[in-house]
């Protein structure tokens, strides 16, 4: 099975600030990296799919990059409205979540 | 978009069996594919199995193999998912979601809480 190494756990940011997470695969998944983010109480929402596709109507601070076994998810002018939970997933396996908030 | 509405909040005793339901609105299940993932709580979401398109089968995690059991009703487009041998650890939040293309889950179900106690 594929193992999703995601970090960090949390991390703490300032509205603006440009914020990083990653996510590596224990073998090559070529480019099906998902992002999701999940608010508190919330079902998962779909942020990127395939690596760097933005679902419709996500807005574009957030962006995803990435192939192979390494991928990062960006957003860059953090707002308080993404206080959430963060997520990578390929199929079948979710990384740990990187829970995000405001400083 | 597909619109997923799942049954209400269960409480269960260990060892007993649970069924989840998921009703799709403005599709039809024959036109999606379905899985299930959990979340127990302050965990993170565990990948369940579902409706493979290019296997043509349901799949399971082989963590919930032979326990776990998901059908579909496609005269009422609604798609169940059931445990049985139910213990504590399976209390979560269960959430059906459509699979895209790309094998990623676009469209959820609001979650159904399960809780396992005596």
């Amino acid at each position: 099975d594929i193992q999703m190494t995601q970090s960090p756990s949390s991390l703490s940011a300032s509205v603006g600030d440009r914020v990083t997470i990653t996510c590596q695969a224990s073998q090559d998944i070529t480019n099906y990296l998902n992002w999701y983010q999940q608010k508190p109480g919330k079902a998962p929402k779909l942020l990127i799919y395939d690596t760097s596709t933005l679902e419709t109507g996500v807005p574009s601070r957030f962006s995803g990059s990435g192939s192979g076994t390494d991928f990062t998810f960006t957003i860059s002018g953090l707002q308080p409205e993404d206080v959430a939970t963060y997520y990578c997933q390929e199929y079948s396996t979710f990384g740990q979540g990187t829970k995000l908030e405001i400083k | 978009q597909v619109h997923l509405a799942q049954s209400g909040a269960e409480v269960k005793k260990p060892g007993a069996s649970m069924k989840v339901s998921c009703k799709v609105s403005d599709y039809t299940l024959s036109e999606i594919a379905l899985h299930w993932v959990r979340q127990a709580p302050g965990k993170g979401l565990e990948w369940m199995g579902g409706f493979d398109p290019e296997e043509g089968e349901t799949i399971y995690s082989q963590k919930f193999q032979g326990r776990v059991t998901m059908t579909e009703d496609s005269s009422t487009d609604t798609a169940y998912m059931e445990i049985s041998s139910l213990r504590s650890e399976d209390s979560a939040v269960y959430y059906c979601a459509t699979v895209g293309t790309g094998y990623y889950f676009d469209d959820w179900g609001q979650g159904t809480l399960v809780t396992v106690s005596s």
